[in-house]
Parts: structure tokens; sequence; C-alpha cells
């Protein structure tokens, strides 16, 4: 069956820094990969989608690589600020938005 | 405007109650959500409507029945709630197909006592 992981530990880095988040899928093959964002108390709101045949994508801030021979995506936020705390998932793209457990960040100030 | 609103936003109610949540989106999707997310932070879909039909219907409790009166509502209708079905439920809409983004309510926080 399908599967997705993400780190399950919060991942504590300083302001500033970049922060590096990671997805890993098994037992299929998506032709694109979002991002969420999740607040506590909040809906997931969407950040970037990422094709099969794109290697990174930027926004702002934001970059995401998709290496479908790894299947894995790596989600980077460059500079980051305590505003930046949350927690990521990842969506492997199928039909029906599918999402790993998610990633908390906490930015330190 | 909010594009995607539950109602309500809190709910406590006892077990064995029969209870709905209410989902409305503005944003002239064709597909709507359930999802539910427990206390481990665990998204999982539970329904998903294209054009007021069912198209997915994961492994959920029968006491569990979506409505869709309409393109822009989906309802959520739970009868006999038992305590396992405390958690926070989202309402979610997208446009028809797959390579698109979804847009989230803000959630219900359903307690059952």
């Amino acid at each position: 069956s399908q599967k997705i992981e993400q780190n399950s530990e919060a991942l504590n880095i300083q302001e500033g820094k970049t922060a590096t988040l990671t997805c890993n899928y098994t037992n299929y093959s998506p032709a694109y990969l979002q991002w969420y964002r999740q607040d506590p108390g909040r809906g997931p709101v969407f950040l970037l989608l990422i094709r099969e045949n794109e290697k990174e994508k930027r926004k702002e801030r934001l970059k995401v690589t998709f290496d479908t021979t790894l299947k894995q995506s790596l989600f980077h936020i460059t500079a980051s600020q305590p505003a930046d705390s949350a927690t990521y998932l990842c969506a492997p793209g199928t039909y029906i938005p599918t999402f790993g457990r998610g990633t908390s960040l906490i930015v330190h100030p | 405007d909010t594009a995607v609103s539950q109602t309500p936003k809190y709910l406590v109610t006892q077990m064995g109650n029969d209870k709905s949540i209410k989902c409305e989106q503005n944003l002239g999707h064709d597909t709507m959500y359930w999802y539910k997310q427990d206390s481990k932070k665990f998204l999982k879909i539970m329904f998903s409507y294209n054009n007021k039909e069912l198209i997915i219907n994961e492994t959920v409790p029968n006491r569990f029945s979506p409505k869709s009166p309409d393109k822009a509502h989906l309802n959520l209708h739970i009868n006999s709630l038992e305590l396992g079905d405390s958690a926070v439920y989202f309402c979610a809409s997208s446009r028809q197909g797959s390579n698109t983004e979804a847009f989230f309510g803000q959630g219900t926080r359903l307690t059952v006592v």
C-alpha cells in the first residue's frame, strides 16, 4: 500500500538558518507532490506544487526538490524566521490529496 | 470572504448522540472532502465528493454519512457518537481533477464525553 513518511520528530533551528524537511514515499509513483503548512488550530494551507518533470521549484524563501528515483522530496526554508514555526505536510500526488503525518518546525529567535 | 467555512468550530457532546457538521465553499469547486485529524495529528481522508456524487469512501464506520445538497455544500452526519470519534474534522475543496491544490476549512474540534 502507499506509504508517506515524514520525520516525526520536531526540527529545531535557529533564526536565519535554512530548514530542510524530508518527505519519502513508497509503493507508488506520483506525478506531482504538494507541500502544505498547518498552524495549531487551523486547517492546512497550500504552499507549493512540484511536478515529476521538475527537479526544483522556488517561491520566495521556499524551495522544493522532487527526486522520483529516490522517491523523495526535500522542502527548504531559507533565512528562517520564528513565524515559519508550524507543521509542514507533504502530499505526494494522487487524485485525492493524501498527506504524510507532517514535521513540526520550530524556529528559535 | 471565507473560502471554505465549517460550523461549528467546537462541538462537545455525549456518547450515543447524533450530530452534524456543516461545510460550505464559495470557490466554485466541483470536489469536496472530509478529513479526520486524530490526536497524533495524522490527517486522513474520509470522503470525497465530486459534483455531489461520492467518489471515495475510505474505511469509515457506517455511522458517518456525508450529504451533499449541492456542489457548494458537503455536510457530515455522525450517528451514535463514540469516544473514539473525538478528533478535529476538516472540510476541504478543490477544482476537479488531480494536480490541484486543496483549500481547507478551519476545522471542527469534536469532543465526545
